[in-house]
């Protein structure tokens, strides 16, 4: 079956670095999502990866190694506002999302 | 307005009625989706359209019925549903489904509640 891992939650404080993990096992690659998504609000788009390596994008960053089914989230100078869910999402061989629960990200000052 | 809108934000039903939830996107796109998210577990695709066509259908129970009039709307139709449907329905679009390129823009879901 199709799998995608990531931890239930996790506390970091503010002004601090977090790396939010992800592993997958799917049938075929043809990239991986992260998202976003504070409480009571619709997911929105951060980032995606198709090849091997790190992606930057101001404060955050995203890191995929396909050999190992794996990738992370890399948030920098967290910000109360970060505090929301971070979703994974892998896109299969026939073009379907596959997701994963996500993470809760809380923020301490 | 602009991206995706749903109403309603809210709903709450009893099992033997019928409602709808709605969904229009601003954004030109070709594909809409259904998607619901229960508590700490993964997002699960119901239904996807491309260019209105139903192109998924994920063994959903036939309770759920969805109808999609043009690119722009898509309507999920709810009768006899079950506690267990309880969730927030989320409505999203791409520009093309079956493309990696493809990111998805989400709703911001209605919140169902059967009792």
């Amino acid at each position: 079956g199709q799998n995608i891992d990531q931890p239930t939650e996790m506390t970091a404080t503010e002004g601090a670095i977090v790396q939010i993990n992800c592993t997958y096992q799917t049938s075929g690659f043809n990239g991986l999502f992260w998202y976003q998504q504070h409480a009571g609000e619709a997911p929105t788009f951060l980032s995606y990866n198709v090849l091997d390596g790190l992606e930057e994008k101001g404060r955050f960053s995203s890191f995929l190694s396909r050999s190992k089914g794996y990738s992370y989230l890399l948030l920098k100078e967290l910000q109360m506002k970060d505090s929301a869910s971070y979703l994974c999402a892998v896109m299969d061989s026939n073009y379907q999302l596959i997701w994963g629960a996500g993470t809760k990200l809380i923020i301490k000052p | 307005e602009t991206g995706v809108t749903q109403t309603p934000r809210h709903l709450v039903m009893g099992m033997t009625n019928k409602k709808s939830l709605k969904c229009e996107q601003h954004l030109g796109h070709n594909a809409m989706y259904w998607y619901k998210q229960s508590a700490k577990k993964p997002l699960e695709l119901m239904f996807v359209y491309s260019l209105e066509e139903r192109v998924e259908n994920n063994s959903v129970p036939s309770r759920f019925s969805p109808e999609c009039p043009n690119s722009s709307h898509l309507f999920l139709h709810l009768h006899t549903l079950q506690p267990e449907d309880s969730a927030l329905y989320l409505c999203a679009s791409s520009q093309d489904s079956g493309h990696w390129t493809s990111e998805q823009y989400f709703g911001p879901g209605t919140r169902l509640t059967v009792t």
